[in-house]
């Protein structure tokens, strides 16, 4: 069975730091690429950030960039995501998401989520 | 960046009825929009990819089409645990992009 754990959220003062992680297990994690995608409370989806299966491709949502950092250890099945500077506007629950192989960019498992708030 | 216009919003239908959501892209995506259903408290779930191949242990209730700009997700008889917020996405270009999602409510 595939399964993606979220940790980390919390609440976080504004333009303060905070690390997630997400321990993936019941695949092969070195072959897939991974996601993060968030969705602020009573909104919809937005996706933040994508790393491929050997870090050799990155990208982030223009919202995210140039704070947020994505980051993967495949020797421990873990995906991890950097956010520094944050703002009240990434309030969200944050889930970590696999790439379908077959559909990269499609989102074919996903993990329950934390929540990270911003707020003093 | 691709906009993905869903509508309508919320629908409110009965048990049985046939559904059908549309997702409208601001330009041609080709094949490459996928749908999701959320229920209240969970993450999402992958129903369809490339608009019309039905994700593992989808029941074939669900199913997709379209190709370009304009897709449907149709649903052929609504059961209650349907009730749900829906979400096309596409995987075409950089940034990924969802729709607004449509809420489909049950009488």
């Amino acid at each position: 069975e595939v399964r993606l754990v979220e940790s980390g959220g919390t609440v976080v003062q504004p333009g303060g730091s905070l690390r997630l992680s997400c321990a993936a297990s019941g695949f092969t994690f070195s072959i897939y690429s991974v996601n993060w995608v968030r969705q602020a409370p009573g909104k919809g989806l937005e996706w933040v950030a994508y790393i491929s299966a050997r870090s050799n491709t990155i990208y982030y949502a223009d919202s995210v960039r140039g704070r947020f950092t994505i980051s993967r250890d495949n020797a421990k099945n873990s995906l991890s995501l950097q956010m520094n500077s944050l703002r009240g506007e990434d309030t969200a629950v944050y889930y970590c998401a696999r790439s379908a192989i077959a559909a990269a960019g499609t989102f074919d498992d996903w993990g329950q989520g934390t929540l990270v708030t911003v707020s003093s | 960046e691709i906009v993905l216009t869903q509508s309508p919003a919320t629908l409110s239908l009965s048990p049985g009825d046939r559904v059908t959501l549309s997702c409208r892209a601001s330009q041609s995506v080709n094949n490459y929009l996928g749908w999701y259903q959320q229920k209240p408290g969970r993450a999402p779930r992958l129903l369809i990819y490339d608009a019309s191949n039905r994700a593992t242990d989808i029941p074939d209730r669900f199913s997709g089409s379209g190709s370009g700009t304009d897709f449907t997700l149709t649903i052929s008889s609504l059961e209650p645990e349907d009730s749900a917020v829906y979400y096309c996405q596409q995987r075409l270009n950089w940034p990924l992009t969802f729709g607004g999602g449509t809420k489909v409510e049950i009488k």
